[in-house]
């Protein structure tokens, strides 16, 4: 199984609290990427990344940055959480070239 | 640009039945398509996979053909069981800075 490890799986938080999420891979892959997960809208790109340091938006990023300092550690960090944020997160990675993706086991954030 | 569209769900069917899952994509390139699984409280994991067009990708009694004249993919197995209740997501990969395009997912119940 491909090592992609998220955390933490679940937190609670209150409205207005910063939250960051951690995606950390031991595949060496170039590519990574944090998806959210709703009922009824399927996976939705928020930010992905193309290399260290190198990061674009994705169809949902308000509310969201992201950074990677380094090849295996992916952060999404939710500056001031709101209650529409309450999702399960998923990141990804894929090597590119049309390889398939590995995903995390999901992160709940449920904002109250 | 690059998209998917999926069957949307759910589907519900007694055992031993036959499954299709409708899959189109819009592409530029040749993209690679895959078909993920994703069972409660988990993941996506991959399904299958095929990498240009005539392909067939097939894995546990699972088959998709990469039609690029139909630009389709559908997803189809000859007699499901209860254990392939979960959710499929059909998706695309391959493009420019390494995105991946999903689906938004069919709900498959199996009914014994």
């Amino acid at each position: 199984d491909a090592g992609i490890t998220q955390s933490p799986r679940h937190k609670v938080t209150e409205t207005g609290t910063p939250v960051t999420l951690r995606c950390h891979q031991t595949e060496n892959h170039r590519y990574m990427y944090w998806y959210r997960q709703d009922p009824g809208h399927g996976l939705r790109l928020i930010h992905y990344s193309y290399g260290v340091k190198d990061t674009d938006k994705g169809e949902v990023s308000d509310g969201y940055s992201v950074s990677r300092s380094k090849t295996e550690d992916f952060l999404l960090t939710l500056e001031s959480a709101t209650s529409s944020q309450t999702s399960v997160y998923f990141c990804a990675t894929t090597g590119g070239g049309g390889t398939e993706a590995f995903f995390g086991q999901g992160t709940r954030l449920t904002v109250v | 640009g690059n998209s998917v569209t999926q069957m949307e769900g759910p589907v519900t069917l007694s055992e031993e039945a036959f499954l299709t899952i409708n899959c189109t994509y819009t592409a530029t390139g040749y993209p690679s398509l895959f078909w993920y699984v994703q069972y409660p409280g988990e993941g996506l994991q991959l399904l299958l996979k095929a990498t240009k067009a005539d392909d067939k990708g097939s894995n546990k009694g699972f088959e998709a053909t990469y039609r690029k004249e139909t630009t389709s993919f559908h997803l189809e197995k000859g007699s499901v069981q209860v254990s392939d209740s979960a959710v499929y997501f059909c998706a695309l990969g391959g493009s420019t800075l390494g995105r991946l395009y999903f689906g938004r997912g069919t709900q498959l119940t199996v009914w014994p």
